[in-house]
């Protein structure tokens, strides 16, 4: 069965450059959720996305932004990158209107140096 | 807000014994649902088991099942027949039922319990 694809898997980035973060949903799902996981931390909410519309936001930076596109991939834009961006992003989708849980993709290892 | 919390930060288990991993939550709500992920050193996120808190039955899954208890706020992981590839980070999470109308339903974690596993 299709996953959810995120990529890429691995990036590095200098501070203050600016990195995006791609994240394709299962097939018909309209939800997706994006997590940012520090080191040894648990995955914190950024930000999620219904109907290609901003749905809810938690602890997301002004220097990120995101977005969901007609085909209902997302990007997770981020700027201005600082050494403590540094963790594991992850992209969740699930069905908007359902009990259906999130189904997680691989993440992607940002590293700032 | 919802939370919840892990009190083990690390347990371990001998191979084919049983495990008992904890975590306790703090709602307001009266339905939501509780989830326990496994997040081995390849880091992707497994969803284990999932319990809905109008169920009375603890959920189960082969050699994983939960001990729910609603009044308690408890939701705790018992995986039986442990095997070496059960070893991995476990997250506890929580997901609110309430429709806002919005699709929303983020997940709450607790800090996680990594489980080793004893040949």
């Amino acid at each position: 069965a299709a996953g959810v694809i995120q990529s890429p898997r691995h990036l590095i980035k200098e501070k203050r450059e600016t990195a995006t973060l791609k994240c394709y949903p299962i097939p018909r799902h309209d939800t997706v959720y994006w997590y940012q996981q520090g080191p040894g931390q648990d995955p914190q909410f950024l930000i999620s996305f219904y109907e290609k519309m901003q749905s809810d936001k938690g602890s997301i930076p002004d220097r990120f932004s995101a977005q969901q596109f007609s085909d209902y991939h997302s990007e997770l834009n981020m700027s201005s990158l600082e050494l403590g961006d540094s963790a594991l992003y992850f992209c969740a989708s699930s069905l908007g209107n359902s009990d259906q849980p999130q189904h997680f993709g691989d993440g992607t290892r940002l590293s700032i140096l | 807000a919802q939370t919840v919390t892990q009190s083990q930060p690390e347990m371990s288990v001998q191979e084919a014994e049983t495990v008992t991993l904890s975590c306790t939550y703090d709602t307001s709500e009266s339905d939501y649902y509780l989830f326990w992920y496994k997040q081995p050193p390849s880091r992707q996120m497994i969803l284990v088991i999932r319990q809905e808190a109008y169920k009375q039955q603890n959920a189960t899954e082969n050699r994983f099942s939960v001990n729910f208890q609603k009044a308690a706020k408890s939701f705790s992981l018992k995986i039986s027949d442990s095997q070496l590839g059960d070893a991995a980070m476990y997250f506890c999470a929580y997901r609110s039922l309430a429709y806002s109308g919005a699709g929303s339903y983020q997940l709450t974690f607790g800090k996680g319990t990594k489980l080793s596993v004893i040949p």
